[in-house]
């Protein structure tokens, strides 16, 4: 079955940069769009954005365009998502999931990333 | 505010049935058969329970059901069991940005 493993929970202070991955295995990683959701403390699941690892095609949500940056490294299956200045607002749990282009379904996910930022 | 509506919260009793809403339009829920159902137990990742409106994936109990009306699509817990008790949010894929979208989710609390 598909496995998505994030990196561990951060701490960071306002203004630092960060950057969290995704690793994926037991499928084609190339060949399926990783999506990436974003979770506020009590709150709802947000889709971010989504990258195709194969091209780097990446395409985000209007909330979230030039606000965090999603990349990939397909020789090692690997999603990330990279914030240049980070803000307190962006302290949340964050998801990667295998994401169906076609349904909008997040299929499998990840176990999540805590980002905390504070001051 | 949640591209797609879902009550904040539903409640039953051991064995009883509920069914959850989730509302949207033309544009996503109801253009499409392409909602998803997750459900998300407290501190765990959300899990996909129901997708294409209403396909189970393997190993989810038949419990679980979904089903499509226009623009609004419910999702059904049949023989309430302790272990159901936790938040569940549905997508659609979203013609408007092209995009899936989540409700705001549903707390399910079993009696």
């Amino acid at each position: 079955e598909v496995q998505l493993v994030q990196s561990g929970a951060e701490v960071k202070k306002p203004g630092e940069s960060l950057k969290i991955s995704c690793k994926g295995s037991r499928y084609s990683f190339s060949n399926y769009w990783i999506g990436w959701v974003r979770q506020m403390p009590g709150k709802g699941l947000e889709l971010m954005g989504i990258i195709y690892p194969d091209d780097s095609d990446t395409r985000y949500s209007p909330s979230f365009q030039g606000q965090v940056t999603a990349s990939v490294d397909k020789s090692i299956s690997t999603a990330y998502l990279r914030w240049s200045s980070l803000k307190a607002s962006d302290t949340a749990m964050y998801y990667c999931a295998y994401y169906d282009i076609l349904t909008g379904s997040c299929d499998y996910w990840g176990q999540g990333t805590l980002v905390t930022v504070s001051s | 505010q949640s591209a797609l509506t879902q009550p904040p919260s539903a409640s039953g009793s051991p064995g009883q049935s509920v069914t959850i809403s989730c509302s949207g339009t033309s544009s996503d829920v109801g253009g499409y058969n392409y909602v998803s159902w997750y459900q998300q137990h407290p501190g765990k990742a959300p899990k996909v329970m129901i997708y294409e409106v209403n396909k189970r994936p393997s190993g989810v109990p038949a419990r679980f059901s979904g089903s499509k009306s226009g623009n609004t699509a419910s999702l059904t817990v049949s023989g309430l069991q302790a272990e159901d008790e936790a938040d569940y949010y549905c997508s659609s894929y979203s013609r408007s940005n092209n995009f899936g979208v989540f409700g705001g989710g549903t707390k399910l609390t079993v009696l």
